[in-house]
């Protein structure tokens, strides 16, 4: 059964550090997205991206945060200059152009010190 | 700001008990309605669509009421591998951003 990969499981960085969070989507999907999840709290948006835009943003996904697909199979999330607030799991998803369910990614834990 | 709510449990019941889980949304241009599950530390994973007619999978049930602006989830003849996060989900805005409910913990005892 296909599924999102996500890599790394797991990243520490020092205040201030760039960070990109990787991401394979399904292979027939062609909506992209970034979720968070702080811990003990809801999962959130940030962005989806079609058509290698952005579509939608919400206002987490400030001028820190931007998104990539830079080939055919990666879909990327930078973190420009990460705060300790941005500790949390980051989850990637995708899903299909007629359907609106979204399959999530194992998701990355990023940890700022 | 377009939330949505559920009782976040936790729910304790024995195994082959039946179990239901309620949740209402605000916004009411939600198009599209789910149930996804979580596992400690894992990610969500899709457990059924929610659809206006009401759909069945197996031992899982989900009504949606659009007056209500209400959706519910039944499990029969819990299992222990049912343990777990239950998140109410539905989209904002385009059909395409999902908005999680906070979750309700369900442990099926032994």
């Amino acid at each position: 059964e296909p599924e999102v990969t996500q890599t790394p499981s797991h990243q520490v960085t020092q205040m201030g550090q760039e960070v990109i969070l990787r991401c394979v989507p399904i292979s027939n999907h062609l909506y992209f997205y970034w979720y968070r999840q702080i811990l003990g709290q809801k999962v959130e948006f940030l962005v989806s991206f079609y058509n290698n835009e952005i579509s939608e943003k919400s206002e987490i996904f400030d001028d820190q945060f931007s998104v990539e697909r830079p080939d055919g199979s990666n879909f990327t999330l930078k973190i420009r200059s990460t705060k300790l607030e941005d500790s949390a799991m980051y989850f990637c998803a995708s899903s299909g152009i007629q359907s609106y369910e979204q399959y999530f990614g194992p998701g990355t834990r990023l940890t700022v010190t | 700001r377009k939330e949505v709510e559920q009782d976040p449990g936790p729910f304790n019941v024995p195994e082959g008990a039946t179990v239901a889980f309620n949740c209402t949304y605000s916004n009411s241009a939600s198009q599209s309605f789910f149930w996804y599950r979580q596992d400690c530390r894992k990610e969500p994973k899709l457990l059924m669509s929610v659809y206006s007619s009401g759909n069945e999978d197996g031992r899982f049930t989900a009504q949606l009421n659009r007056a209500s602006q209400y959706i519910s989830l039944l499990i029969r003849d819990s299992k222990l591998s049912d343990s777990a996060t239950y998140l109410c989900v539905a989209t904002s805005g385009s059909a395409r951003q999902l908005t999680f409910g906070s979750g309700t913990q369900l442990t099926v005892l032994p």
